[in-house]
């Protein structure tokens, strides 16, 4: 099946610890983002690429550093867990250069708990 | 900075009955007005979007948006709502900053 798919849907951990979480799209897009979505649903972007290169780094502690390898994938690496990183991380995807009408593609979400 | 604000927390319908969700957007310029729904553990899929033209936009699963310029509202419709549109709604937009800004959501709750 085409789509944005993440890796793990559930992880939960330690505070304190390091954890990754992957996504890959197969939809063929230029753009990946990585959003956090919070305990209240609210819905917020944390980092955008395109064709590998960062362009949106909204203000997000250094403890998270996203990685692309190729343009298909988009990883999420947080180091030193922390409680307030508890949430659920959407990986999504868009067609085109960061066009402003560009339908974003969303992934299933990671809900990560941090104990 | 562009901004939404969706009023309602929660709402809740019987099914067979229309709904109507709210979204207002703040932004100088006409922004691109997006409709996403989030199933109880999925992720977002979009419902419709709205760049220009006919401000009546119709999209999946039966729901239609209307854009009001002078109301700065973007509010989704479904004549007839099916218990399996329970969901949360977020109503986003996107400007100049080319990202997408998100409403806070709508819980939408069906009653039998």
């Amino acid at each position: 099946d085409t789509a944005v798919s993440q890796t793990p849907k559930y992880l939960v951990t330690q505070m304190g610890n390091d954890k990754s979480i992957k996504c890959e799209q197969n939809l063929g897009h230029d753009t990946m983002y990585w959003y956090k979505q919070d305990s209240k649903k609210f819905l917020k972007i944390m980092f955008s690429y395109n064709n590998k290169e960062l362009i949106i780094n909204e203000t997000v502690p250094n403890r998270f550093s996203p990685k692309s390898p190729d343009k298909a994938h988009l990883n999420l690496h947080i180091n030193s867990l922390e409680l307030g990183d508890s949430a659920v991380y959407f990986c999504a995807s868009s067609p085109r250069a960061h066009k402003s009408y560009n339908e974003q593609f969303f992934g299933p979400g990671t809900r990560l708990t941090v104990l | 900075a562009q901004s939404v604000t969706q009023p309602d927390i929660h709402i809740t319908v019987s099914e067979g009955a229309s709904l109507e969700l709210r979204c207002n957007y703040s932004y100088g310029a006409t922004p691109y007005l997006f409709w996403y729904v989030q199933s109880p553990g999925q992720g977002l899929q979009l419902l419709l979007k709205y760049f220009s033209g006919d401000t009546l936009v119709q999209g999946i699963k039966g729901f239609e948006a209307e854009f009001k310029r002078s109301q700065s509202s973007f509010n989704l419709r479904k004549p007839s709502v099916h218990w399996s549109d329970a969901a949360e709604y977020f109503c986003a937009s996107s400007g100049s900053a080319r990202q997408l800004t998100f409403g806070s959501g709508t819980q939408l709750t069906v009653l039998p």
